[in-house]
């Protein structure tokens, strides 16, 4: 079972360039998360979606714009790349009905924007 | 609002010794409170879940947590730590309905001597 896979795990990006993370997830699940996670902050929530073509900011929106093209695939753009930026990104997915309350995460990608 | 507060951002403890890390929450409705567990340059994996049925949850690889209302605490604890326990660990809430959008603590990586 592959759950949330997340595509590349690692990149490294300059300063003004552009990239898009993918996440896809073959457990049927409508919602779908995108975290960032720097060190002593946890992680925090980016954008989510609650099903597909629908979207909404979490905390720390600014600088990305989201995809939700259809019910397997959560895409996170960054359209021109900041130090800032660096950071690892999980995407998760829950389910919908029984033990909806649990997000089930990728295995991260590892950016860094020199 | 919800918050979730870690208290220690690094635990070092003895094998064999017992393992306990604190989370306290803070919540205007009644929560849904979780562990997360991330072992190195990997992803979050659910180590257990707290959701209204009993106080003492019981988790994978021998964790447990109790929930206690009065204290707004969701303390985690180990009998007798083990080396494969060395991890940053995670404690989240979130709120019943809506998305079930996960506010994180900001972790404590525990680190487990021979």
């Amino acid at each position: 079972n592959a759950g949330v896979t997340q595509t590349p795990k690692f990149q490294v990006l300059k300063t003004g360039q552009s990239m898009t993370l993918q996440c896809a997830q073959d457990m049927n699940h409508n919602s779908m998360y995108w975290y960032r996670q720097d060190p002593g902050m946890g992680l925090r929530l980016i954008y989510y979606s609650a099903s597909e073509g629908t979207t909404d900011k979490g905390e720390v929106p600014n600088g990305y714009n989201v995809s939700r093209l259809n019910k397997r695939e959560f895409s996170l753009r960054l359209e021109s790349a900041a130090p800032s930026q660096t950071s690892v990104y999980f995407c998760a997915s829950r389910p919908d009905y029984q033990a909806k309350n649990i997000q089930y995460f990728g295995a991260g990608t590892r950016l860094s924007v020199l | 609002a919800q918050s979730v507060t870690q208290l220690g951002s690094h635990v070092s403890v003895s094998e064999g010794a017992l393992v306990l890390l604190r989370c306290n929450y803070s919540s205007s409705v009644p929560p849904y409170l979780f562990w997360y567990v991330q072992y190195p340059n990997q992803g979050l994996q659910l180590l257990l879940k707290y959701t209204s049925a009993a106080t003492l949850v019981k988790g994978i690889n021998g964790f447990e947590a109790e929930f206690k209302k009065s204290e707004t605490s969701f303390h985690l604890t180990k009998p007798s730590a083990h080396m494969s326990d060395a991890a940053e660990y995670f404690c989240a809430v979130n709120r019943r309905g809506g998305s079930y959008q996960l506010t994180f603590g900001k972790g404590t990586k525990l680190s487990v001597i021979p």
